[in-house]
């Protein structure tokens, strides 16, 4: 059974740095192709990809938040950490873990998310 | 970047009937890189379709998807009760981008 679990502060304070952990399980990390990331969603607004890690430790990152994000992986621990720095209101929102397996194009496993206020 | 338009924004049908909902890419790209997303309230998306008309696995035949280039279409047939949902489309390419939604009310 495959699970993704997000864990950190549910709250943090403006221009503050963001650490989330998600922490996945029935998987490896180590498998060619396979690669974790994030997807945020504002309250009732749409989905907005963040970032992601594949198996080679090849990154990739939203070119509108590039600067701001930084993502590392401990396979071992079945780890993927996400940065985010200098937080502000409006990164108010859930954060999702998803993975995403070849040769699907696409997030085939979702965590529950966990809701992230930004306020000070 | 490319970006993606869902129409239209808010669909209301009722039991039985058919669906069909369209995403737009302000430039063509790979069918393979589509895919659809079904969101319930309160859950966590769920992967629909991949490679713009392949299942993803355990969900029903009454959803299929279609299209090349800047133009594809989720179609969901049979509607049941259990489809209300927001939908949205992806483009998943070396940047990923998502739809804005589009919102499936059942009569």
């Amino acid at each position: 059974q495959i699970t993704l679990k997000e864990s950190g502060p549910t709250l943090v304070k403006p221009t503050q740095t963001l650490t989330l952990t998600c922490t996945f399980s029935g998987f490896s990390l180590n498998t060619h192709g396979v690669g974790v990331g994030w997807v945020r969603q504002p309250p009732g607004k749409a989905l907005q990809w963040l970032t992601h890690i594949y198996w080679d430790d090849d990154k990739r990152y939203s070119p509108s938040l590039k600067d701001r994000l930084t993502i590392t992986k401990d396979s071992s621990r079945n780890q993927v950490v996400l940065t985010m720095t200098d937080m502000d209101p409006v990164d108010t929102g859930t954060y999702f873990c998803v993975r995403r397996l070849p040769p699907i194009n696409g997030f085939d496993s979702w965590g529950q998310g966990t809701l992230v206020a930004v306020s000070s | 970047e490319i970006v993606l338009t869902q129409s239209p924004g808010t669909l209301s049908l009722s039991p039985g009937d058919r669906a069909t909902l369209s995403c737009r890419a302000s430039q063509s790209f790979f069918s393979s890189f589509l895919a659809w997303y079904q969101q319930r309230h309160g859950q966590a998306p769920r992967l629909l379709i991949y490679g713009s008309s392949n299942r993803a696995a355990g969900v029903p035949d009454r959803f299929s998807g279609s299209g090349s280039g800047s133009n594809y279409t989720l179609t969901i047939s049979r509607l049941e009760p259990e489809d209300c949902a927001m939908y949205y489309c992806q483009q998943h390419g070396t940047s990923i981008i998502f739809g804005p939604g589009t919102r499936l009310e059942i009569k």
